[in-house]
């Protein structure tokens, strides 16, 4: 069983419209929790980094929120764009090293018009 | 100040061929990690590694596959004598030199494919 499950697997809404996407993680203890954004063909780009301490960061349009203690995370898109098209991936960093860092599976966005 | 950059950006190599995956990484960064990402699936960490040293390869294969950061030059991430199970990206991401919090910033990959 994966260690960071993220639902839903795909999404599609209408452009404008919010989203929530969701990260379950059970790697314990961790360093910090990242979002990253994959467009198709490219490579992750950093969306935020929280550690564990921290319980939400935004960053323009999206906001990350992060629950310790039910080890959950979630991204929230705010007024959809057709850009906001890729997958989004939950990665848990955990203390001790980058051995056992955990990539989520992403979550497809399609954002249509 | 370019971003992390990969070449080739697609590779393909026949069955016992060697494959050589470059990555340089953004100025001012020590620090080189490389992932696998099968289709469909989330990226898997293969090494890290800092200039002239490997830090951690726990998740790279023992055999056939190898990883330098030498002191001069880019990353390299060498495959012998590919199989058809290696097709997938490889993407390399680098980091400043400030520990496990530093933030990584992931190149556009190279998609190899084995026939």
């Amino acid at each position: 069983k994966n260690q960071v499950e993220q639902s839903p697997q795909s999404l599609i809404i209408l452009e404008g419209k919010n989203c929530t996407l969701q990260c379950n993680y059970t790697v314990s203890p961790f360093s910090n929790l990242r979002w990253y954004k994959q467009d198709t063909g490219r490579g992750p780009v950093s969306l935020t980094i929280m550690t564990f301490s921290e319980n939400t960061k935004s960053n323009g349009r999206y906001t990350a929120t992060l629950d310790a203690d039910t080890k959950q995370s979630s991204l929230h898109i705010t007024a959809s764009q057709l850009s906001d098209s890729a997958s989004y991936i939950c990665v848990v960093i955990p203390s001790g090293g980058y051995q056992k860092v955990t990539f989520g599976i992403g979550t497809k966005l399609q954002v249509i018009p | 100040n370019a971003g992390v950059m990969q070449n080739p950006r697609h590779l393909v190599r026949r069955r016992g061929q060697e494959a050589r995956l470059r990555c340089s990484p953004m100025k001012g960064h020590s620090h080189v990690y490389w992932y696998r990402q099968l289709p469909e699936e989330g990226l898997k960490f293969m090494v890290y590694l800092q200039k002239e040293n490997i830090i951690d390869e726990s998740g790279m294969p023992k055999e056939r596959f190898s990883a330098e950061f030498p002191k001069e030059g880019p990353s390299i991430l060498r495959i012998q004598q590919v199989v058809r199970g290696d097709s997938a990206a490889y993407f390399c991401a680098s980091s400043p030199p400030a520990g496990q919090g530093a933030e990584q910033y992931f190149g556009p990959g190279t998609r190899l494919t084995v026939t």
